[in-house]
């Protein structure tokens, strides 16, 4: 199993730009979430699926869409970059239907924005 | 806002040491769980306690929970270099269960070989 896999690894991007960040999973998870992360802010929510057509949003999700089409494939999308969305971007997936089902992270992108 | 803030911050220790890292959270939660992120990798789980346990052992790791004071520590025994990263404790306050994990701000934890 690969498990978590992120692409790309480091994105520059330009103000008002948008892109994409993909998240694949190949355990068969049901949930999938983005998570980012700030120096000295740990890591905070954007959004998070319970399965293929389910989203919901997180903590911060303003200026991300998202959306999951199949439940391999979790994407989160920039429709506009900012420079405050520069950030270190991670995907996070794991089995529904239990608390202690662990949750397995990706490697993460690092987005700067200038 | 963040749930979770670890204390302390940093903390450097000769390798062999015991570490203690403590995590404190705001509201009651279903389960407490502690991650380690090595630097510019993603996040490993470590443990999870839940709201009922008040002790947890995993290997050379020891978990303790006070839901009273709304606080955890961490406690990894005989350090070894390979335990330099950074640690964060999240908590779950869902109603369906580990959904939305809140993360602390992390404690960056040094072994000095």
């Amino acid at each position: 199993n690969a498990g978590v896999t992120q692409t790309p690894k480091f994105q520059v991007l330009k103000t008002g730009q948008s892109m994409t960040l993909q998240c694949a999973q190949d355990m068969n998870h049901e949930y999938m979430s983005w998570y980012r992360q700030d120096p000295g802010m740990g890591l905070r929510l954007i959004h998070y699926s319970v399965g293929a057509g389910i989203t919901d949003q997180g903590e911060v999700p303003n200026g991300y869409n998202v959306s999951r089409s199949t439940t391999e494939d979790f994407p989160l999308r920039l429709l506009s970059a900012a420079p405050s969305q520069t950030s270190v971007y991670f995907c996070a997936s794991k089995r529904s239907g239990g608390e202690q089902e662990t949750q397995y992270f990706g490697p993460g992108t690092r987005l700067l924005v200038l | 806002s963040q749930q979770g803030e670890e204390d302390p911050q940093a903390l450097s220790i000769q390798e062999g040491e015991n570490a203690t890292m403590n995590c404190s959270y705001k509201t009651s939660i279903n389960n407490l769980q502690w991650y380690r992120q090595n630097s510019g990798r993603g996040l490993v789980h470590l443990i999870l306690i839940r709201s009922n346990e008040r002790e947890k052992h995993s290997g050379r790791l020891r978990v303790t929970l006070d839901t009273s004071k709304k606080s955890s520590s961490l406690l990894i025994t005989a350090s070894r270099a390979a335990d330099t990263a950074s640690y964060f404790c999240a908590t779950d306050a869902s109603n369906f269960g580990n959904e939305k994990l809140t993360f602390g701000t992390g404690t960056r934890l040094t072994i000095i070989p």
